[in-house]
């Protein structure tokens, strides 16, 4: 069984558009996180989600929203996407909130925004 | 701004011959210094966290070591599986989230 995943691998759209990618965990962690990994391979946070409570990265445009529906999935919303929206996203998992704990993370999502 | 920096940026190495990879952090105050390996398509996985200096860890061929500026990853006649961007991570100053360095990635020829 897959611990994090994500859907879809991979996802090409127009400038302008409106996209998801969902991220579901089943390891019973309580903090999920969206990273993002640029062409230089840089991993960057953009978001923290633990009970409720959304911790986030303030670097990241308002064009992007993450939406938990319930403490297994944490959905990333983008809108108005731009070229430069283009990089990999990660969604990864841990036990507990910073200090250290060990993250899982997904396959990644390839977008590519033409 | 904390940074992580590691270097090389690529290395090759035949099956056998050991090497070590670095890992330099800037934040103040280590909350812990984290090693990953990324393969092609995939997620970074999870290999060891240090948390002060003087520590070590091992597993398989890999061992990890820290002191106050900087932290190696050091390989032990390494096999072509070994292959991969080996990702080190600091955590921010807010202890919550991580900070990741470029990476090194590291081929090993058979």
């Amino acid at each position: 069984d897959t611990a994090v995943s994500q859907t879809p691998k991979y996802l090409v759209t127009q400038m302008g558009n409106d996209k998801s990618i969902k991220c579901e965990q089943n390891l019973g962690h309580d903090t999920m996180y969206w990273y993002k990994q640029d062409s230089k391979k840089f991993l960057k946070i953009m978001f923290s989600y633990n009970n409720k409570e959304l911790i986030i990265n303030e670097t990241v445009p308002n064009r992007f929203s993450p939406k938990s529906p319930d403490k297994a999935h944490l959905n990333l919303h983008i809108n108005s996407l731009e070229l430069g929206d283009s990089a990999v996203y990660f969604c990864a998992s841990s036990q507990g909130q910073g200090a250290g704990y060990g993250y899982t993370f997904g396959s990644g999502t390839r977008l590519t925004v033409v | 701004e904390d940074q992580v920096t590691q270097s090389p940026e690529a290395l090759r190495l035949q099956e056998g011959e050991s090497s070590s990879l670095n890992c330099s952090y800037t934040v103040s105050g280590l909350r812990g210094l984290f090693w990953y390996r990324q393969d092609p398509g995939k997620g970074p996985e999870f290999l060891f966290t240090l948390y002060s200096a003087g520590e070590e860890k091992e597993k398989e061929r890999l061992k990890a070591t820290l002191t106050k500026k900087e932290s190696f990853l050091h390989i032990t006649a390494p096999k072509p599986e070994d292959s991969a961007t080996y990702l080190c991570a600091d955590l921010d100053n807010y202890g919550q989230n991580f900070v990741f360095g470029p990476g090194t990635r590291l081929s090993v020829l058979p």
